[in-house]
């Protein structure tokens, strides 16, 4: 089944421990992209890269990092997390995203206590 | 970034009412896409539009790319409770080329909830 699978879930973690969240699509997409989800506010772009190694920033990237060692994985770290990173967020990847848009994951809701 | 903005922010229907809802943006996008999110699950795409003035329909909903290129609508007709979701516009800025083709701004979405 063609997916993007991401992991974990759900995260409680505390202000300042490292966490990383993975991202798998098994599509063979070019594109992969983050988004965070938050009330009132809709999704907004974190990061998004183009093909292996080529990254990007989008619209709130400020605290996160991302890597795209592989062209199927594409992993969010954030290196110091903060309350103010609490959220739902989304892993997407795509062929084409002007034209088909990103087929999201189901989320991973992260807390930061 | 740039913004879009959609409205309204929430809908209280009925059963078998029509529903139209819109989005708007001070600059003009090439793309415009609507999504639907059920509760628990990530967006899913469900019309795309490509050309200013096309009007497209996929079932009971119809999408219009504004002539300006700054709005689109989508209209569902006849609701059922399965519509029941958050409805995102998302656009893909002119001059999107090499890396920032990928990206892709969403509006802050709009609420259905329908009333058997």
């Amino acid at each position: 089944e063609a997916q993007v699978t991401q992991n974990p879930r759900y995260l409680i973690t505390v202000t300042g421990k490292k966490l990383t969240v993975t991202c798998s699509q098994n599509m063979n997409h070019e594109y992969m992209s983050w988004y965070r989800q938050d009330p009132g506010l809709g999704l907004r772009q974190i990061y998004y890269s183009m093909n292996v190694e080529v990254t990007d920033k989008g619209d709130v990237p400020e605290g996160y990092k991302v890597s795209r060692k592989e062209k199927r994985n594409f992993p969010l770290i954030l290196e110091s997390p903060s309350p103010n990173q609490t959220s739902l967020y989304f892993c997407a990847s795509s062929l084409n995203p002007g034209s088909n848009g990103y087929t999201f994951g189901s989320g991973t809701r992260l807390t930061v206590v | 970034g740039q913004q879009l903005n959609q409205s309204p922010q929430s809908m209280f229907i009925q059963e078998g009412e029509d529903v139209s809802m819109n989005c708007t943006s001070s600059s003009i996008f090439n793309t415009w896409l609507w999504y639907k999110q059920d509760p628990g699950e990530g967006p899913v795409l469900l019309i795309a539009l490509y050309k200013a003035g096309e009007l497209t329909s996929n079932g009971r909903l119809t999408a219009q790319f504004g002539i300006t290129r700054k709005d689109s609508f989508l209209n569902i007709s006849a609701s059922i409770p399965s519509d029941v979701g958050i409805y995102f516009c998302a656009g893909q800025p002119p001059g999107a080329g090499g890396t920032s083709y990928g990206k892709l701004t969403f509006g802050q979405g709009t609420i259905l909830t329908v009333h058997p």
